[in-house]
């Protein structure tokens, strides 16, 4: 079945970036249709959209991140990556990879666990 | 504060029937589609509902999502201890240009 794994540092001092990256297996980056996505998850629970990615290398970020936010696939390794500048403690969450398998419809139908990032 | 409206918590006793509700605008839940999540605590969040009222393979038809205007609802019927989580609506907003999430609604199981 398709997962997805995200990889990181868990904890980042404050203004540094952070690199994400997630890898998918059980199904290919390039299928035609499907979109991936990043999305992240404050301590109180509150849930962000962070952008979306397809295997051509076109992006849609959220605006309030877009100036800080860069975001790469590499179809060659099944992954997609995330790049956040100039770190403040607010970035602090769970970080979640995703798929999106149709962008129409804008649904998340399968995850990855999610990593931890601190900065601090 | 989210952009869509959750009640914080919901609850109601084992085998009975909940409704979670998730208002919005017209630039987000009116004129797109809505999905619903289910976050079982300490885990990642799991598609319940997409296109409004769809369920994925393997989610139970205990779980239906409806759309009217600019609010959506998810139900829950024949609720089992095992549903107790947080359960969040979803959808693109057109005016924003951006992903959008409610707040999250806590369901308890008495």
């Amino acid at each position: 079945q398709v997962q997805l794994q995200e990889s990181g540092p868990g904890l980042v001092k404050p203004p540094q970036t952070l690199s994400l990256t997630c890898t998918v297996s059980g199904a290919s980056i390039r299928t035609s249709g499907h979109y991936w996505t990043w999305i992240r998850q404050f301590p109180e629970k509150g849930l962000e959209w962070i952008g979306y990615i397809y295997h051509s290398g076109n992006t849609y970020y959220n605006p309030s991140l877009e100036s800080r936010l860069t975001m790469s696939v590499d179809t060659s390794k099944n992954q997609f990556s995330l790049k956040l500048t100039s770190l403040t403690v607010a970035d602090t969450a769970v970080y979640y990879c995703a798929r999106v398998p149709n962008d129409i419809y804008h649904y998340m139908d399968v995850w990855g666990k999610g990593t931890t990032v601190t900065v601090s | 504060q989210s952009v869509l409206t959750q009640p914080p918590s919901v609850s109601a006793a084992p085998g009975q029937r909940v409704s979670i509700s998730c208002s919005g605008r017209t630039s987000n839940i009116g004129n797109n589609y809505v999905s619903w999540y289910q976050q079982v605590s300490g885990r990642a969040p799991k598609l319940l509902i997409y296109k409004n009222s769809e369920r994925p393979s393997g989610i139970p038809d205990r779980f239906s999502g409806s759309k009217s205007g600019t609010s959506a609802t998810l139900g829950i019927t024949g609720l089992q201890t095992g549903d107790e989580a947080d359960y969040y609506c979803a959808t693109w907003d057109s005016s924003l240009r951006s992903g959008v999430f409610g707040g999250g609604t806590k369901l308890t199981v008495l």
